[in-house]
């Protein structure tokens, strides 16, 4: 079983629609990084949170450490948004990767 | 904020050949330095990471070593390529101590033919 386990797999959502995108992991972490990777391969940190919630622009994550689950919503979602959504879980500098999340969102 | 700079862009090798990427950080100074390989249709594997010059972990036994002969520098090698070697290559770094926010370089596709 895999320490970090993400859902739903993929996700197509119309334009304007709220996405969330779930991860659950099992290990005690020191942070957790949701990450997001274009077609192209390249890959950029959207978040980094030990606790509670960060908000960027239609961007919201949230962490509940006590039940080790995170969340990553997007409010008004645009098919820019379409990409694969990566979460991360950092114990000590060792990082473990969820599979991902491919989002498509339709104009 | 860091940038980091990896290449080539692509690459196509034949089995049994040798294999060196590079990766090179901008702004930042004693990285913590990390290469991934993301498979076909699968997620992140760490293979190796670097707390400072010279001091390399591997995480996962293989074919491949890598190499940081200087600060912002880490090289990822093999002698003799094989056909499970192919993948997409990612160098990241961050900035210690952990906790800190990731950079990824933009990655190298490697078809090992």
């Amino acid at each position: 079983k895999n320490e970090v386990e993400q859902s739903p797999q993929n996700l197509t959502a119309q334009e304007g629609e709220f996405i969330t995108i779930n991860c659950s992991y099992s290990v005690g972490i020191s942070a957790l990084h949701w990450l997001q990777q274009h077609p192209g391969g390249g890959i950029v940190s959207l978040f980094m949170l030990s606790s509670g919630k960060k908000k960027h622009g239609r961007l919201i994550a949230t962490i509940n450490i006590q039940e080790k689950h995170s969340s990553l919503h997007i409010t008004a979602s645009h098919p820019r948004d379409s990409a694969v959504y990566i979460c991360a879980v950092e114990v000590g500098r060792k990082l473990t990767f969820g599979t991902g999340t491919r989002l498509t969102i339709i104009p | 904020s860091q940038t980091i700079h990896q290449w080539p862009a692509t690459l196509v090798q034949p089995v049994g050949s040798p294999l060196s990427l590079e990766c090179t950080v901008e702004g930042t100074s004693n990285p913590n330095l990390y290469w991934y390989r993301q498979a076909a249709g699968r997620g992140l594997q760490l293979l190796f990471y670097s707390v400072g010059i010279g001091q390399i972990s591997s995480e996962v036994p293989q074919n491949l070593s890598a190499s940081r002969p200087q600060d912002r520098q880490f090289i990822l090698s093999s002698k003799k390529l094989l056909l499970s070697d192919s993948g997409f290559y990612l160098c990241a770094s961050q900035r210690g101590p952990p906790n800190e926010k990731l950079f990824f370089g933009s990655g190298t596709q490697l078809s090992v033919l």
